[in-house]
């Protein structure tokens, strides 16, 4: 099956700069992408998300970029902050399946050092 | 209201017993989710309610079963579980019609369960 990867489980970074966490995806099929931030004990919430027609969609000191190419996508977050502190989950539509379904990437752990 | 409640937050059960995961959300979505997610990895689809309806089922073991009763309920009965199967057990729920808007799926604080 296809799966949805990461090129760092963990990530250290100081307060106030900015964390780049990185998704390589093997489906270049996938048409739509979504980032969710799970802090220790709780659900995943949702961040930000991305259609493939898309190259750069931005939030609120979130900014995704997609490089459907080389199959890649990355969550910028600037500023950051400790509240920040989580660990963080990309995942793409399986259009190719059901509908519904989200195929999840493994993780990346970020800390935030004051 | 955009929140998807779970009950109990935290339930031990040993490997005889019954037990039933809640879950509620008023936000008039149509698709409710099931998921389990262990320790440091991603979470683990098991089931998808679509219009009330069971319309995924990831080739869960029959001591899982889950019950749709309204548009606003999800249930996960329990039934001799074995102990690998202590997880957090997070529910999720998504609009009905599919389109762009309905693939964002809101999540609740999750159950922990451990099973003894």
């Amino acid at each position: 099956g296809e799966s949805v990867g990461l090129h760092l489980p963990t990530l250290s970074v100081q307060e106030g700069d900015n964390s780049i966490i990185n998704c390589a995806y093997s489906n270049s099929a996938s048409d739509y992408f979504i980032w969710y931030k799970q802090e220790s004990g709780k659900g995943p919430q949702f961040i930000i998300d991305i259609r493939s027609n898309m190259d750069k969609r931005q939030g609120q000191r979130v900014t995704v970029l997609l490089n459907k190419t080389v199959k890649h996508l990355s969550l910028q977050i600037a500023a950051t902050q400790p509240g920040d502190s989580a660990v963080y989950f990309c995942a793409e539509r399986d259009s190719a399946g059901n509908n519904r379904k989200l195929i999840w990437g493994l993780g990346t752990s970020l800390a935030v050092n004051p | 209201d955009t929140e998807v409640t779970q009950t109990p937050k935290h339930l031990v059960m040993g490997m005889t017993n019954k037990k039933s995961l809640k879950c509620e959300q008023h936000m008039g979505h149509r698709a409710m989710y099931w998921y389990k997610q262990k320790a440091k990895k991603p979470p683990e689809l098991m089931f998808v309610y679509s219009y009330e309806k069971l319309s995924i089922n990831e080739s869960v073991p029959s001591r899982f079963s889950p019950e749709c009763p309204n548009s606003s309920l999800l249930n996960l009965h329990l039934h001799a579980l074995q102990p690998e199967d202590s997880a957090l057990y997070l529910c999720a729920s998504s609009q009905g019609q599919m389109s762009y808007f309905s693939y964002e799926q809101y999540f609740g604080p999750g159950t922990r369960l451990t099973v003894t």
